[in-house]
């Protein structure tokens, strides 16, 4: 099966700082690329995905790129606010299924 | 649009008793999975269904769980003889479709607290 890896597992960053947590995968057959993010007590939410036919993608002060070759992906949060403060997790997925394999997921504190 | 409604959003049980756990998908939605998360932990699979049918139950424990989705109303994940460690939030997500473009939106969880 995937075997997904996050890291780093915490991230303390200053008000106003970036952000760059890194998703490593194993199956060459991924395609699809979402990252959750999960405040406490909540649910997890899409707040950006990428294709496999697309390198990065950007919505705002968030961006995901992806590398196919290294089997690896990114997500980049610029200019951090307290808000951004919550775990986020990695889930690649294969083409042909829908079974969501989540990274271990990242504990990102936005210092004020 | 109403997003995915899961319900209980808590439940508490005793050992030994069982629990029900419902989720209605978003509207348009056929596409079902539930996914458990212990404390401090990552979510993990456990059931993918579309309506009548389980398509894979490969992270559904092989005792005492079970999970369907009927053709008319939510879906249901069942715990049977729980047990402390069935301790966890519970949740679940839903799709339009399969596949590429079957991006899953979740529900808000139900947490079960085993006494």
């Amino acid at each position: 099966g995937e075997n997904v890896e996050q890291h780093p597992s915490t991230l303390s960053v200053q008000e106003g700082d970036s952000a760059v947590i890194k998703c490593t995968y194993s199956d060459s057959a991924s395609n699809y690329f979402p990252w959750y993010k999960q405040e406490l007590g909540k649910r997890p939410q899409l707040i950006i995905d990428i294709r496999s036919n697309v390198g990065e993608k950007k919505d705002q002060r968030i961006a995901v790129t992806l590398n196919k070759t290294a089997k690896h992906f990114s997500l980049h949060i610029t200019e951090t606010q307290p808000e951004d403060s919550a775990v986020y997790f990695c889930a690649p997925i294969k083409a042909a299924g829908n079974k969501l394999t989540f990274g271990g997921g990242t504990r990102v504190l936005v210092k004020p | 649009n109403a997003g995915v409604m899961q319900n209980p959003r808590h439940l508490v049980r005793r050992r030994g008793q069982e629990a029900r756990l419902r989720c209605s998908p978003m509207k348009g939605h056929s596409h079902v999975y539930w996914y458990r998360q212990l404390p401090e932990e990552g979510l993990k699979f456990m059931v993918y269904l579309q309506k009548e049918n389980i398509i894979d139950e490969s992270g559904m424990p092989k005792e005492r769980f079970s999970a369907e989705f009927p053709k008319e109303g939510p879906s249901i994940l069942r715990i049977q003889q729980v047990v402390r460690g069935d301790s966890a939030a519970y949740f679940c997500a839903s799709s339009r479709t399969s596949g590429l473009e079957g991006t899953q939106y979740f529900g808000p969880g139900t947490r079960l607290l085993v006494l």
